[in-house]
């Protein structure tokens, strides 16, 4: 199956501050995803990155706050905007091929500080 | 909307003893069921999915699970427990086949081995 990097494995952030997570595909892949992991909690959808255009994001979840990119179809990023301690979390980038179910990254642990 | 319960946010059971993970869903259409493994520090790991066709569907590591559409469950079982097998456990539901990259997830069931 494919693999999924992401970079950077984990961070800790100042509030205020931004943080860019990149998420790359060894293999094209049809559908990419970010998803968040809130401390001790599961895992909630943020939005599907769409190759070459705006990002639909999930209620509760705004392109300002999250701004997607994906500019292929093997690479994404997710960047967390005017950081406060409640975005510190798990950010995990998702993958679907053809005919497949979906593979994680292993993850981005962001602390804000 | 979908849903997904996991009953139970711990479970522990000793080496060798039957792991028994519960989980129930909620969908309008025929759902498409998966169970996650996330071991510490560590990405989400497949362990098996429901789509189509036989209820009984067997994953990695020796972890089985069956749909049972009328009791909207989806339960995970293995006969015999591994130390290894201790981690977070996750079940998921997606109402698009072609789409299994957006999912709703349960709370997540730790699975604690003890020897």
């Amino acid at each position: 199956s494919a693999v999924i990097s992401q970079k950077p494995s984990r961070d800790i952030c100042q509030r205020g501050t931004s943080l860019t997570i990149q998420c790359q595909v060894d293999s094209q892949v049809t559908m990419m995803f970010w998803y968040r992991q809130q401390p001790g909690q599961s895992l909630t959808l943020i939005a599907t990155a769409n190759q070459g255009s705006e990002a639909t994001y999930e209620s509760g979840f705004v392109i300002d706050k999250f701004p997607i990119s994906r500019p292929n179809l093997t690479f994404s990023t997710l960047t967390v905007s005017n950081m406060s301690p409640e975005d510190s979390s798990i950010y995990l980038c998702t993958g679907v091929g053809m005919n497949t179910e979906a593979f994680f990254g292993q993850g981005t642990r962001l602390t804000v500080v | 909307a979908q849903s997904v319960t996991q009953l139970g946010s711990h479970v522990s059971v000793s080496e060798g003893a039957l792991v028994l993970l519960r989980c129930n869903y909620s969908s309008s259409v025929p759902p498409y069921l998966f169970w996650y493994v996330q071991y510490p520090n560590q990405g989400l790991q497949l362990l098996l999915k429901y789509t189509t066709g036989a209820t009984l569907v067997k994953g990695i590591n020796g972890f089985e699970a069956e749909f049972k559409k009328s009791e909207t469950s989806f339960h995970l079982t293995k006969p015999s427990a591994h130390m290894s097998d201790a981690a977070e456990y996750f079940c998921a539901v997606s109402d698009n086949p072609s789409n299994t990259g957006k999912l709703i997830f349960g709370q997540g069931t730790t699975l604690q081995v003890k020897p």
